[in-house]
């Protein structure tokens, strides 16, 4: 079963614009980690974070986390073609084994 | 480090052949994961081993299925018989550390059609 869901299922934006994509889970997590996955490619890891923080920056990603509504968000500022790409959510749940349960995904599609 | 090596990338049979999937983990992860990726049920969670003992394969979905890890450097994933519904992509992944802990590696995946 899917401890996370990601919302919306597909955005479309014109580049240069700013993606919001959202997380939300059910139990109490450790960490919830961020993956990107491009067309036909693996997964790749874009960023953690745990439960005890509240937000994390890498380059043009900005990740919140509210542990208190369980949810979780990834903005890419100033997006580019190249984002173009399936973004999914993971947590950890506590009463999981540390294991990984990933999200259904956000498409994310940039118009140049 | 070339990364986590799946083959073959893609995979045509027949109903009722067998379809084995190999993996190549990232040298000195202690950690393997197989994953499925289909529409209908997303990504998930086959089998996972640590330091070549299967730790959890609840996720497998029948008999059908089995996975080994031989040595640290190489695990199967096999179906026999396949049916229409494997069609999906095969994720194999390594990491240092359960996966919750830190960053899940991921391969390319198998495609597997089975017709």
């Amino acid at each position: 079963s899917q401890q996370g869901e990601e919302d919306p299922q597909a955005l479309s934006i014109q580049e240069g614009e700013n993606a919001t994509m959202n997380c939300s889970y059910k139990t109490s997590i450790n960490n919830l980690q961020w993956y990107r996955q491009n067309s036909g490619r693996g997964l790749v890891h874009l960023i953690l974070i745990r439960s005890n923080e509240r937000e994390k920056h890498s380059g043009r990603l900005r990740v919140t986390l509210d542990t208190s509504k369980k949810s979780s968000s990834l903005l890419i500022t100033a997006s580019r073609a190249a984002d173009t790409a399936s973004y999914f959510c993971a947590t950890d749940a506590s009463n999981a084994g540390n294991m990984l349960t990933f999200g259904g995904g956000t498409r994310l599609m940039v118009k140049p | 480090d070339a990364g986590v090596i799946q083959s073959p990338r893609h995979e045509v049979t027949e109903m009722g052949q067998e379809v084995t999937l190999r993996c190549k983990p990232i040298s000195g992860h202690d950690y393997l994961f197989w994953y499925r990726q289909t529409m209908m049920r997303g990504l998930e969670l086959l089998i996972y081993f640590n330091n070549n003992v299967p730790i959890d394969d609840s996720g497998m979905p029948e008999d059908r299925f089995s996975a080994k890890m031989p040595n640290a450097s190489f695990s199967t994933l096999k179906i026999q018989p396949s049916e229409p519904r494997d069609s999906a992509v095969y994720f194999c992944a390594s990491s240092l550390t359960p996966s919750g802990i830190g960053e899940l590696f991921f391969g390319e995946g198998s495609r597997l059609t089975v017709l």
